[in-house]
Parts: C-alpha cells; sequence; structure tokens
C-alpha cells in the first residue's frame, strides 16, 4: 500500500502558484519523497525529490516539515501545461525503484 | 537519448491469446522496470531487472507473466492465456543505479483483451 495522503483533486488559476500537499507521517528515516506526476496518456514524469531538507530544481519546488511527517510540492508559475496527476511517493533508495504509487492528486490548471 | 520507447503502443487481443511487449530503455541505463496501471488508478509496480538478472517480481506477477531482458538493454513483457483483467496499460520505465529513483518512462502499451 501506498505510504501517502495526497488529495484527490485540486484547481490552481493559470500564473499562480499551485501547492500540492503530501502526508508521509510513518516515513522512516532512511526514506526520501518523490514527486512524479502523469500528463494524460502520457507516462509519469519525474519532477523532484528530497530526504530532509528544501529542494529546487527547474520545475518545481519541495518543502519538507522539519519532522518529515508532510511535505508541499509547489509549482511557482502553474501553466495549463501543468495540468495532470501529481504523485507523492516515499522510498528507500535501496529499494532499488520498486516505487509505490497511491492514486495522487489530480491538478486542473485553469484559464 | 531518444527516451524509453515502448511497442506497440496499442495492443487489442482475444482472451485466451498470448502477447508480447518490447521495451528499449535509454541506453546508458541498466535498470529497467514493468508497471501496469488501470483506469483511475497509479502505476502498480510488477517487475524490475538490473542489468540482464531479474531482481524482484510482485505477487502481481501472476504466473502467465513473464519477463525476460535478455542482453541487458531491451526487454520483453509476455502475457500467456491473456484474461479480460489483464486489460491495463503496461508501462516500461528505466534508471541508472547511481542517481537512486529518478524513472524515465515510456508512453505505455495499453492492452484491450476482448
Amino acid at each position: 500500500d501506498a505510504k501517502t495522503t495526497q488529495p484527490p483533486s485540486m484547481d490552481c488559476a493559470e500564473g499562480r502558484a499551485a501547492n500540492l500537499p503530501c502526508n508521509h507521517s510513518t516515513i522512516s528515516g532512511n526514506e526520501y519523497v518523490y514527486w512524479y506526476r502523469q500528463i494524460h496518456s502520457q507516462g509519469p514524469q519525474y519532477i523532484i525529490h528530497g530526504l530532509k531538507n528544501n529542494e529546487t530544481n527547474e520545475m518545481a519546488s519541495l518543502i519538507i516539515t522539519e519532522d518529515r511527517k508532510s511535505s508541499t510540492l509547489i509549482l511557482p508559475h502553474a501553466t495549463l501545461r501543468d495540468t495532470a496527476v501529481y504523485y507523492c511517493i516515499v522510498s528507500n533508495y535501496n529499494q532499488g525503484g520498486k516505487l509505490i504509487f497511491g492514486q495522487g492528486t489530480e491538478l486542473s490548471v485553469k484559464p | 537519448d531518444t527516451g524509453v520507447s515502448q511497442d506497440p503502443r496499442h495492443k487489442i487481443t482475444k482472451r485466451g491469446q498470448n502477447v508480447t511487449f518490447r521495451c528499449d530503455p535509454i541506453s546508458e541505463h541498466n535498470r529497467l522496470y514493468w508497471y501496469r496501471q488501470t483506469l483511475g488508478q497509479g502505476p502498480e509496480f510488477l517487475t524490475y531487472f538490473q542489468n540482464e538478472a531479474q531482481l524482484e517480481k510482485s505477487r502481481l506477477l501472476s504466473d502467465r507473466f513473464s519477463a525476460e531482458r535478455p542482453k541487458g538493454s531491451f526487454s520483453t513483457l509476455e502475457i500467456q492465456r491473456t484474461e479480460q483483467g489483464d486489460s491495463a496499460m503496461y508501462l516500461c520505465a528505466s534508471s541508472f543505479s547511481s542517481v537512486g529513483e529518478k524513472l524515465f518512462f515510456g508512453s505505455g502499451t495499453q492492452l484491450s483483451v476482448l
């Protein structure tokens, strides 16, 4: 079973920041938080991952709480092309890629 | 780098027939994964290879399913005696083991069993 809880759906206005929450209260000390997204009819796409520090790349920012029990993915200026299902996953690197996907959050970016 | 390629994109078959899907990973990637996804659900892990060795198989992978990666490059997933419950999107992904779980997924093969 997935170790994360995400809201099933969210809306965001185009140009505004999209903040996607994820609860992972049972996360272990050696587990990373990963975010992937899946645009309709495509395979999932890696976005970002982190262990305990906040991370930023060209796609998004990842904010992890100090107790690591929750995190937020931030898309700073959402566009219509960001409409997708976003998956938050916790994984031990040594699991060798056995990512357990939940049902994710369906983000709709509206004009 | 042309990404992960899967063939065919769509497959329609009759119940009881065998089907085979192919995945070509990114060339320098040593890990290859198969996932299955049904409508409205997240992808479910099936199996993964490191080079040519199949290191883990999910309990979802019944004995009708077999996956191979004979030379550590492309992989095939075969389903024997297909059932209607096998209808799903079959996704392949690859990664390079030293960079954690940054998987690159293909666009999948959509299987419909009539």
